[in-house]
């Protein structure tokens, strides 16, 4: 069974500390991407990326950066992490395609930043 | 990018059908129509694509009018576990970094 796996399903960080959340995907997909999920405010995206070392801002970029160092693995990092982040983060993979049968996702990691 | 409006929420009863539906005016002609399931503390879960007419699945059914300017989500004979939200998405992945963004969603409600 394809999946997404994120490496934590619950997270608990100060204020100030540098938090890694990471993403991967056994589906060879080309795109990957991050998005935050916030009572009321939908899914907005972070970042994407849609090959190995490169990445996009996604709506709501500010206060994150990604890395891809492989095709399989999609990091989040917050540098200096902040009360507002607070929020469930979703990682997702698609292919690139006009037929793409849509995203996989994750099952979400819900950060707490205290 | 083509953006989404979608009703908030929708309730419905056990047994019935239910019609959820999503404008897209500005859809451009590679664009497809996706809609995703999501249950509290779950990401979201492909449930149906098209890009004209009519397709079904298991699942669903998904009606695309000849401009394709909306689409409509039917679920059959809804049950309880149908509570959820659901969300409508449009566009095509590319290879350079186009983004698909998703709307707030429309949250069923499923009662006895």
């Amino acid at each position: 069974d394809v999946k997404v796996t994120q490496s934590s399903r619950y997270l608990v960080k100060r204020t100030g500390e540098k938090v890694f959340l990471e993403c991967v995907q056994d589906m060879d997909h080309e795109n990957m991407f991050w998005y935050r999920q916030d009572p009321g405010l939908g899914l907005r995206l972070i970042y994407f990326s849609y090959d190995v070392k490169m990445k996009e801002k996604g709506d709501i970029p500010e206060g994150y950066s990604v890395s891809r160092e492989k095709k399989e693995r999609f990091s989040l990092i917050l540098e200096s992490a902040s009360t507002n982040q607070t929020s469930m983060y979703l990682c997702a993979s698609g292919s690139t395609g006009a037929r793409n049968y849509g995203y996989t996702f994750g099952s979400g990691t819900r950060l707490t930043v205290v | 990018l083509a953006k989404t409006t979608q009703p908030i929420s929708m309730d419905s009863y056990e047994g019935q059908e239910v019609n959820i539906t999503c404008s897209h005016n500005n859809i451009a002609t590679n664009d497809y129509i996706t809609w995703y399931q999501q249950f509290p503390s779950q990401g979201p879960r492909f449930i149906i694509q098209g890009y004209k007419t009519k397709v079904t699945n298991e699942v669903a059914s998904l009606f695309i009018p000849a401009d394709r300017k909306s689409s409509t989500l039917s679920l059959p004979r809804v049950s309880l576990s149908d509570t959820a939200v659901y969300y409508c998405l449009v566009g095509v992945l590319t290879g350079g970094g186009n983004k698909l963004t998703f709307g707030t969603g429309t949250q069923l409600k499923v009662e006895l």
